[in-house]
Protein backbone atom coordinates (compact mmCIF):
# COMPACT_ATOMS: atom_id res chain seq x y z
CA UNK A 1 0.00 0.00 0.00
CA UNK A 2 1.69 3.09 -1.14
CA UNK A 3 2.20 5.88 1.06
CA UNK A 4 1.75 9.52 0.51
CA UNK A 5 2.67 10.92 -2.60
CA UNK A 6 3.88 14.80 -2.76
CA UNK A 7 5.58 15.77 -6.26
CA UNK A 8 7.52 17.83 -7.12
CA UNK A 9 10.14 17.06 -3.96
CA UNK A 10 11.85 20.48 -4.70
CA UNK A 11 10.39 23.17 -6.51
CA UNK A 12 12.32 26.21 -7.73
CA UNK A 13 10.51 29.44 -8.83
CA UNK A 14 11.17 32.92 -9.07
CA UNK A 15 9.36 35.92 -7.34
CA UNK A 16 5.57 36.28 -9.48
CA UNK A 17 5.69 33.19 -10.86
CA UNK A 18 2.77 30.44 -9.60
CA UNK A 19 4.00 26.93 -7.58
CA UNK A 20 1.85 24.14 -8.03
CA UNK A 21 2.45 21.38 -5.54
CA UNK A 22 0.46 17.86 -5.75
CA UNK A 23 -0.55 15.30 -3.07
CA UNK A 24 -1.23 11.70 -3.44
CA UNK A 25 -3.39 10.74 -0.08
CA UNK A 26 -3.23 7.05 0.50
CA UNK A 27 -5.63 4.52 -1.26
CA UNK A 28 -8.64 4.30 0.37
CA UNK A 29 -8.07 8.13 2.20
CA UNK A 30 -10.49 10.76 1.75
CA UNK A 31 -9.38 13.65 3.67
CA UNK A 32 -6.43 15.39 3.46
CA UNK A 33 -4.58 18.01 5.08
CA UNK A 34 -1.95 20.72 4.07
CA UNK A 35 0.85 22.20 6.38
CA UNK A 36 3.58 24.31 6.02
CA UNK A 37 7.03 23.99 8.01
CA UNK A 38 9.16 27.32 7.69
CA UNK A 39 13.09 26.76 8.53
CA UNK A 40 13.17 26.03 12.35
CA UNK A 41 9.41 26.06 13.02
CA UNK A 42 7.30 23.47 13.67
CA UNK A 43 4.21 22.42 11.35
CA UNK A 44 1.83 24.90 10.87
CA UNK A 45 -1.77 23.63 9.53
CA UNK A 46 -2.86 25.15 6.48
CA UNK A 47 -5.51 23.55 5.10
CA UNK A 48 -8.33 20.35 5.32
CA UNK A 49 -10.15 19.32 2.79
CA UNK A 50 -12.68 16.63 2.22
CA UNK A 51 -13.27 15.22 -1.70
CA UNK A 52 -14.17 18.28 -3.45
CA UNK A 53 -15.00 20.24 -0.24
CA UNK A 54 -12.96 22.74 1.82
CA UNK A 55 -13.35 21.91 5.46
CA UNK A 56 -11.72 24.23 7.42
CA UNK A 57 -9.36 26.87 5.11
CA UNK A 58 -8.86 28.85 8.89
CA UNK A 59 -4.41 28.22 7.94
CA UNK A 60 -4.52 29.46 4.78
CA UNK A 61 -3.61 33.17 3.58
CA UNK A 62 -6.22 35.52 2.78
CA UNK A 63 -4.52 36.15 -0.77
CA UNK A 64 -2.39 34.10 -3.27
CA UNK A 65 -3.26 30.55 -1.37
CA UNK A 66 -5.61 28.01 -2.67
CA UNK A 67 -6.37 24.47 -2.21
CA UNK A 68 -8.17 21.97 -3.74
CA UNK A 69 -8.90 18.36 -3.38
CA UNK A 70 -11.16 16.96 -6.62
CA UNK A 71 -13.27 13.99 -6.94
CA UNK A 72 -10.43 12.45 -9.18
CA UNK A 73 -6.75 13.35 -8.79
CA UNK A 74 -4.52 14.47 -6.39
CA UNK A 75 -5.23 17.52 -3.90
CA UNK A 76 -3.23 20.71 -5.17
CA UNK A 77 -2.03 23.62 -3.22
CA UNK A 78 -1.12 26.96 -5.44
CA UNK A 79 0.79 29.70 -4.70
CA UNK A 80 0.07 32.84 -7.12
CA UNK A 81 2.84 35.29 -7.35
CA UNK A 82 5.43 33.61 -5.08
CA UNK A 83 7.21 35.54 -2.73
CA UNK A 84 10.60 34.90 -0.72
CA UNK A 85 8.63 34.00 2.24
CA UNK A 86 6.82 31.42 0.68
CA UNK A 87 9.89 29.47 0.83
CA UNK A 88 9.01 26.68 2.91
CA UNK A 89 8.58 22.71 3.04
CA UNK A 90 4.97 21.96 2.38
CA UNK A 91 3.58 18.44 3.70
CA UNK A 92 0.47 16.85 3.06
CA UNK A 93 -1.16 14.58 5.50
CA UNK A 94 -4.12 12.10 4.88
CA UNK A 95 -6.49 10.15 6.84
CA UNK A 96 -9.57 7.89 6.30
CA UNK A 97 -11.46 10.09 8.88
CA UNK A 98 -11.59 13.79 9.94
CA UNK A 99 -11.81 12.61 14.02
CA UNK A 100 -8.50 13.63 15.59
CA UNK A 101 -7.65 10.14 17.09
CA UNK A 102 -7.47 8.62 13.77
CA UNK A 103 -3.92 8.71 12.48
CA UNK A 104 -2.92 11.17 9.86
CA UNK A 105 -0.25 9.74 7.76
CA UNK A 106 2.65 12.28 6.12
CA UNK A 107 4.20 12.76 2.65
CA UNK A 108 7.79 13.60 2.54
CA UNK A 109 7.53 17.13 1.40
CA UNK A 110 7.77 19.96 -1.36
CA UNK A 111 10.31 22.07 -0.84
CA UNK A 112 9.27 25.21 -1.99
CA UNK A 113 12.48 27.67 -2.66
CA UNK A 114 11.57 30.94 -3.94
CA UNK A 115 14.64 33.15 -5.76
CA UNK B 1 0.08 33.18 20.98
CA UNK B 2 2.19 29.80 20.59
CA UNK B 3 -0.11 27.22 22.01
CA UNK B 4 2.01 24.32 21.87
CA UNK B 5 5.72 24.71 23.43
CA UNK B 6 8.57 22.57 23.05
CA UNK B 7 11.18 24.62 25.04
CA UNK B 8 13.92 22.48 24.35
CA UNK B 9 15.14 22.83 20.79
CA UNK B 10 17.71 20.35 21.24
CA UNK B 11 18.58 17.11 23.60
CA UNK B 12 21.49 15.03 23.93
CA UNK B 13 21.77 11.62 25.45
CA UNK B 14 23.93 8.37 25.99
CA UNK B 15 23.26 5.31 23.87
CA UNK B 16 20.98 2.97 26.68
CA UNK B 17 20.04 5.91 28.88
CA UNK B 18 16.24 7.68 29.27
CA UNK B 19 15.18 10.84 26.83
CA UNK B 20 13.03 12.76 27.81
CA UNK B 21 11.42 14.97 25.73
CA UNK B 22 8.63 17.78 27.30
CA UNK B 23 5.62 19.74 25.78
CA UNK B 24 3.47 22.90 27.19
CA UNK B 25 0.27 23.79 25.96
CA UNK B 26 -1.85 26.51 27.05
CA UNK B 27 -5.22 25.62 24.82
CA UNK B 28 -7.50 23.93 27.33
CA UNK B 29 -10.10 22.86 24.69
CA UNK B 30 -7.19 20.14 23.78
CA UNK B 31 -8.21 16.64 24.36
CA UNK B 32 -6.27 14.37 22.15
CA UNK B 33 -2.08 14.60 21.92
CA UNK B 34 0.36 13.36 19.45
CA UNK B 35 3.97 12.89 19.28
CA UNK B 36 5.80 12.52 15.82
CA UNK B 37 9.42 11.79 14.66
CA UNK B 38 11.07 13.35 11.91
CA UNK B 39 14.08 12.47 10.04
CA UNK B 40 15.61 15.05 7.07
CA UNK B 41 13.75 15.15 3.87
CA UNK B 42 11.12 13.24 5.41
CA UNK B 43 7.45 13.95 6.52
CA UNK B 44 6.76 13.51 10.06
CA UNK B 45 6.03 9.77 11.26
CA UNK B 46 3.48 9.16 13.85
CA UNK B 47 4.82 7.48 17.31
CA UNK B 48 2.17 7.56 19.80
CA UNK B 49 -0.55 9.70 21.15
CA UNK B 50 -2.69 9.94 24.13
CA UNK B 51 -6.46 11.03 25.05
CA UNK B 52 -7.36 13.78 28.06
CA UNK B 53 -8.87 11.39 29.70
CA UNK B 54 -5.38 9.39 30.15
CA UNK B 55 -2.44 10.25 31.77
CA UNK B 56 -0.20 7.54 30.38
CA UNK B 57 0.01 5.58 27.33
CA UNK B 58 2.52 3.01 27.01
CA UNK B 59 4.17 1.58 23.02
CA UNK B 60 6.85 -0.55 23.83
CA UNK B 61 10.18 2.04 24.24
CA UNK B 62 7.94 4.74 24.18
CA UNK B 63 5.82 6.54 27.08
CA UNK B 64 4.46 9.73 26.71
CA UNK B 65 2.59 11.09 29.80
CA UNK B 66 0.19 13.37 30.77
CA UNK B 67 -0.27 15.97 33.10
CA UNK B 68 -3.64 17.78 32.52
CA UNK B 69 -3.61 20.25 35.49
CA UNK B 70 -0.19 21.91 34.52
CA UNK B 71 -0.99 21.32 30.79
CA UNK B 72 2.19 19.04 30.36
CA UNK B 73 3.22 16.33 28.44
CA UNK B 74 6.27 14.37 27.82
CA UNK B 75 7.65 11.79 25.76
CA UNK B 76 10.28 9.31 27.53
CA UNK B 77 12.12 6.72 25.67
CA UNK B 78 13.98 3.58 27.38
CA UNK B 79 16.98 2.60 26.39
CA UNK B 80 17.13 5.73 23.82
CA UNK B 81 18.93 4.05 20.42
CA UNK B 82 21.29 5.68 18.02
CA UNK B 83 18.20 5.12 15.78
CA UNK B 84 16.10 7.59 17.78
CA UNK B 85 18.05 10.49 16.90
CA UNK B 86 15.08 12.69 14.88
CA UNK B 87 13.28 15.90 15.30
CA UNK B 88 10.45 15.10 17.79
CA UNK B 89 7.31 16.89 17.40
CA UNK B 90 4.67 17.58 20.02
CA UNK B 91 1.05 18.18 18.30
CA UNK B 92 -2.37 18.55 19.58
CA UNK B 93 -6.37 18.51 18.64
CA UNK B 94 -9.55 18.11 20.17
CA UNK B 95 -12.45 16.65 18.82
CA UNK B 96 -14.54 19.71 17.10
CA UNK B 97 -11.70 20.21 15.23
CA UNK B 98 -11.47 17.69 12.44
CA UNK B 99 -8.22 16.55 13.27
CA UNK B 100 -6.85 20.04 12.78
CA UNK B 101 -3.44 19.54 14.77
CA UNK B 102 -1.67 22.32 16.55
CA UNK B 103 2.56 21.55 16.36
CA UNK B 104 5.01 22.71 18.54
CA UNK B 105 8.51 23.92 17.14
CA UNK B 106 10.26 20.09 17.57
CA UNK B 107 13.21 18.80 19.80
CA UNK B 108 16.17 17.45 17.94
CA UNK B 109 17.22 14.12 20.07
CA UNK B 110 20.54 13.38 19.75
CA UNK B 111 21.75 9.46 20.69
CA UNK B 112 25.36 9.05 21.06
CA UNK B 113 26.67 5.55 20.77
Amino acid sequence: NAGVMQNPRHLVRRRGQEARLRCSPMKGHSHVYWYRQLPEEGLKFMVYLQKENIIDESGMPKERFSAEFPKEGPSILRIQQVVRGDSAAYFCASSSSGAPQVTQYFGPGTRLTVL
Amino acid sequence: DQQVKQNSPSLSVQEGRISILNCDYTNSMFDYFLWYKKYPAEGPTFLISISSIKDKNEDGRFTVFLNKSAKHLSLHIVPSQPGDSAVYFCAASYNTNAGKSTFGDGTTLTVKP
